[in-house]
């Protein structure tokens, strides 16, 4: 089956500081979507990315979609504290129904005010 | 505006008994994914329903875990005969069922199975 390889697993990074985390892909996906998830609460969306190459901001998140549909990255700028929790990348193929997403592992993020 | 709706949040049982977790989907939406998900690991799909009918159960376990979603009423995911390793956080999400659109994930119910 399809497997999201999502790295780092954590970071501890001061507040202020820019963070940058990746998903790479051994097969291709049609959308990539990036998701954070706080203790106890379910995934909310930040932002999905429908087009190879497409680079798409939210706030001081940017994200793009990388030009091989196989990979992804998330860029938080000047971090603060309400950043930290935990950051999943998910990726999906196109279908005629809205179909599964397949996840990442997350990346831990700690920010130290 | 209600978004989806997971009940119960906490639920302990023993091995062997029954558990049974509930979702209903935002307003509108008409379909609904079942995810697990470990400690420490990412989301895993399990299944993908629209109303009365099962559209991908790819990823459920073979036996013991079955899910619906019935005309009227929430989903449900139903684990007969529970293990420990059962134990996890169930999420459900929501959407309105078209090609390429945003799902919408509740709070989740954790399993505790002792």
């Amino acid at each position: 089956g399809q497997q999201l390889n999502q790295s780092p697993q954590s970071m501890f990074i001061q507040e202020g500081e820019d963070v940058s985390m990746n998903c790479t892909s051994s097969s291709i996906f049609n959308t990539w979507l990036w998701y954070k998830q706080d203790p106890g609460e379910g995934p909310v969306l930040l932002i999905a990315l429908y087009k190879a190459g497409e680079l798409t901001s939210n706030g001081r998140l940017t994200a793009q979609f990388g030009i091989t549909r196989k990979d992804s990255f998330l860029n938080i700028s000047a971090s603060i504290p309400s950043d930290v929790g935990i950051y999943f990348c998910a990726g999906r193929v196109l279908s005629t129904n809205a179909g599964k997403s397949t996840f990442g592992d997350g990346t831990t993020l700690t920010v130290k005010p | 505006n209600a978004g989806v709706m997971q009940n119960p949040r906490h639920l302990v049982r023993r091995r062997g008994q029954e558990a049974r977790l509930r979702c209903s989907p935002m307003k509108g939406h008409s379909h609904v994914y079942w995810y697990r998900q470990l400690p420490e690991e990412g989301l895993k799909f399990m299944v993908y329903l629209q109303k009365e009918n099962i559209i991908d159960e790819s990823g459920m376990p073979k036996e013991r875990f079955s899910a619906e979603f019935p005309k009227e009423g929430p989903s449900i995911l139903r684990i007969q005969q529970v293990v420990r390793g059962d134990s996890a956080a169930y999420f459900c999400a929501s959407s309105l069922g078209l090609a390429g659109e945003t799902q919408y994930f509740g709070p989740g119910t954790r399993l505790l199975v002792l």
